[in-house]
């Protein structure tokens, strides 16, 4: 079974702060892509990143996949309230049908 | 277009009642999933279809049930409801994946399902 862990779980942050979320695991995806989630809706793609190394920013979102491609980074710079959501990573790979999903980080950012 | 959509948006069932999710797409994809997302759980594939008259069993199948019947509808079922599955469960579809990188999964809103 391939397993995606994330941490922190829970972040809670003040606005202007950055932060970086990890996501891991012991085995190689041929693919990575990070999802938002806000209250009360359905995840949506934030990035999907292909080859190991790969540096992909939107706004102030940075991503990292790992040169290995078995973790990757997300980095939030000078965060605000609208960045509050769960952040899911989801790991792809070649001859699986369904994504590996990591267990989530929490993400509040106080005004 | 209106992307993944899901009906019922909530439901209150009592123990042992049946109920049918259902979940429609109109983006023509060939893919669909159901997940179920619990506090603290992120989001576990229950069942999943990667065509139209093909289901398979994701990582918690136990007391659900599926059907593709149409390309554009997939369909989950509890046949004998247990508080266990008090969860919010959501749909998802996309395309398949080309070259080992997927496409966008796109997701519904979600059903709040409370079981009593």
């Amino acid at each position: 079974t391939q397993l995606l862990e994330q941490s922190p779980q829970f972040l809670s942050i003040q606005e202007g702060e950055n932060l970086t979320v990890y996501c891991n695991s012991s085995s190689v995806f041929s693919s990575l892509q990070w999802y938002r989630q806000e209250p009360g809706e359905g995840p949506v793609l934030l990035v999907t990143v292909v080859t190991g190394g790969e540096v992909k920013k939107l706004k102030r979102l940075t991503f990292q996949f790992g040169d290995a491609r078995k973790d990757s980074s997300l980095h939030i710079t000078a965060a605000q309230p609208g960045d509050t959501g769960l952040y899911l990573c989801a790991g792809v790979n070649t001859g699986r049908r369904a994504l590996t999903f990591g267990s989530g980080t929490r993400l509040q950012v106080q005004p | 277009n209106a992307g993944v959509t899901q009906t019922p948006k909530f439901r209150v069932l009592k123990t042992g009642q049946s109920m049918t999710l259902l979940c429609a797409q109109d983006m023509n994809h060939e893919y669909m999933y159901w997940y179920r997302q619990d506090p603290g759980m992120g989001l576990r594939l229950i069942h999943y279809s990667v065509g139209e008259g093909t289901t398979a069993k994701g990582e918690v199948p136990d007391g659900y049930n599926v059907s593709r019947l149409k390309k554009q509808n997939f369909l989950l079922g509890l046949e004998s409801a247990a508080p266990s599955q008090t969860s919010v469960y959501f749909c998802a579809s996309r395309r398949p994946e080309r070259g080992g990188v997927s496409y966008e999964q796109y997701f519904g809103p979600g059903t709040r399902l409370t079981v009593t």
